[in-house]
């Protein structure tokens, strides 16, 4: 299989308890985005790789979150601390851009996502 | 900043009836305009994707969206619904900042429900 992969599917963690879940995108993608979504919502932008360099981040990411690169193929988004509110899922995208900016190469193809469950 | 507004939350069509989901967005400039699907347990799919050019745009599974700037509107339609139809469909807004794409805003989706 050639999609993006996220592992794992399904977390359940207690509350305070640290999480970190990882995305495998397409191998010759140099970008790669997560997104939360979270129940009757749409997904909701948390931040993006160009490479390894994290070029962007919402404010919905706090300091409890951080995500690496380490080498620009997959990723690893860390929850510290849970809280009940970070009970969602959680995904990952991949595109490859061309320099200079939109392309038909850079539709974002997303993974299944982790649903994670803070208790 | 911009936003996407879907003002269904729900749509009911009989399977074989013609289809509209209404999309809305909000940005400065011409944006960069998506529809997904997703199914439950599936990962999102893009339908289709609007950039420039012709604002009738086709997509895959039948499936086509017309850009109207004067109405900052992409709504999908589909002329034959079929039942394997049923899931979340959301709209999404990109923007190119200059340095390329940054993440999407996604609409809140609109559950599409078909009755035999």
């Amino acid at each position: 299989d050639t999609g993006v992969s996220q592992n794992p599917r399904h977390k359940i963690t207690k509350r305070g308890q640290n999480v970190t879940f990882r995305c495998d995108p397409i191998s010759e993608h140099n970008r790669l985005y997560w997104y939360r979504q979270t129940l009757g919502q749409g997904p909701e932008f948390l931040t993006y790789f160009q490479n390894e360099a994290q070029l962007e981040k919402s404010r919905l990411l706090s300091d409890r979150f951080s995500a690496e690169r380490p080498k620009g193929s997959f990723s690893t988004l860390e929850i510290q601390r849970t809280e009940q509110g970070d009970s969602a899922m959680y995904l990952c995208a991949s595109s490859f851009l061309l320099a200079g900016g939109w392309s038909s190469y850079n539709e974002q193809f997303f993974g299944p996502g982790t649903r994670l469950t803070v208790l | 900043a911009q936003s996407v507004t879907q003002p269904d939350i729900h749509i009911t069509v009989s399977e074989g009836a013609s289809l509209e989901l209404r999309c809305n967005y909000s940005y400065g400039a011409t944006p960069y305009l998506f529809w997904y699907v997703q199914s439950p347990g599936q990962g999102l799919q893009l339908l289709l994707k609007y950039f420039s050019g012709d604002t009738l745009v086709q997509g895959i599974k039948g499936f086509e969206a017309e850009f109207k700037r004067s109405q900052s509107s992409f709504n999908l339609r589909k002329p034959s619904v079929h039942w394997s139809d049923a899931a979340e469909y959301f709209c999404a807004v990109g923007i190119n900042s200059g340095g390329g794409a940054d993440g999407l805003t996604f609409g809140k989706g609109t559950h599409l429900i078909i009755q035999p």
